[in-house]
């Protein structure tokens, strides 16, 4: 596609469920990263994936959150046992190699845990 | 203290005047800085990207980096009501997307 796809653009969860977020990065871009943006704040780092090397996991804030990524396409980053304080926006985005830090993102996924 | 600070806003201004941004920051490594734009609802956008030290400019934008003050600043000359966004500035030590530290991002708001 022409840009980062991501879906649902919004999620509303109860307290205590699992969620799975899914990204389609751009077609070529090898490098793939999971950001969270909490209302009125910066990105936070998450997760990094590029290629077949072992994902860089530093950002996850928890063993609640997990990342999986299907070679050099789709990823789904799952929360279990959602809390109220998970609710931000997940935003996805690729780049075409991993020694840059220019970014293009997805328009995000919109969590809110009940 | 935050690594990257950045005045939230929100930032009014009239069509047509000048816009200034800007970041400061506290790690001396950083060498590599961004501003992003993000409209509502949207991710962010790549707006400029600069390496070091000194000012770059493209069509109305004019970024520019101070690493002895460990300051940058973003100018959107002759605004538009659609510059009206969310602006963040980001860096980062190396050249890798998840090393990037984000400022908060300051709201714009360009009024006709």
């Amino acid at each position: 596609g022409a840009g980062v796809s991501q879906s649902p653009s919004n999620k509303v969860t109860e307290k205590g469920k699992d969620v799975e977020l899914r990204c389609d990065p751009i077609s070529g871009h090898t490098a793939l990263y999971w950001y969270r943006q909490r209302l009125g704040q910066g990105l936070e780092f998450l997760i990094y994936f590029q290629g077949n090397s072992a994902p860089d996991k530093s950002g996850l804030p928890s063993d609640r959150f997990s990342a999986e990524r299907t070679g050099e396409s789709v990823s789904t980053l799952t929360i279990q046992r959602t809390q109220q304080e998970d609710s931000a926006v997940y935003l996805c985005a690729s780049s075409l190699n991993p020694g840059t830090e220019k970014l293009f993102f997805g328009s995000g996924t919109q969590l809110s845990v009940l | 203290q935050k690594e990257v600070e950045q005045d939230p806003g929100p930032l009014s201004v009239p069509e047509g005047a000048i816009v200034s941004l800007n970041c400061t920051y506290s790690n001396s490594a950083f060498q590599y800085f961004m501003w992003y734009r993000q409209y509502s609802r949207k991710g962010p956008e790549l707006l400029m990207y600069t390496y070091s030290s000194g000012n770059k400019e493209d069509g109305r934008f004019t970024a520019q980096v101070d690493k002895s003050s460990k300051y940058i600043s973003l100018f959107i000359r002759d605004s538009q009501p659609s510059d009206s966004a969310t602006y963040l500035c980001a860096m980062s030590a190396v050249a890798a997307g998840n090393k990037l530290t984000f400022g908060g991002g300051t709201r714009v708001l360009v009024k006709p």
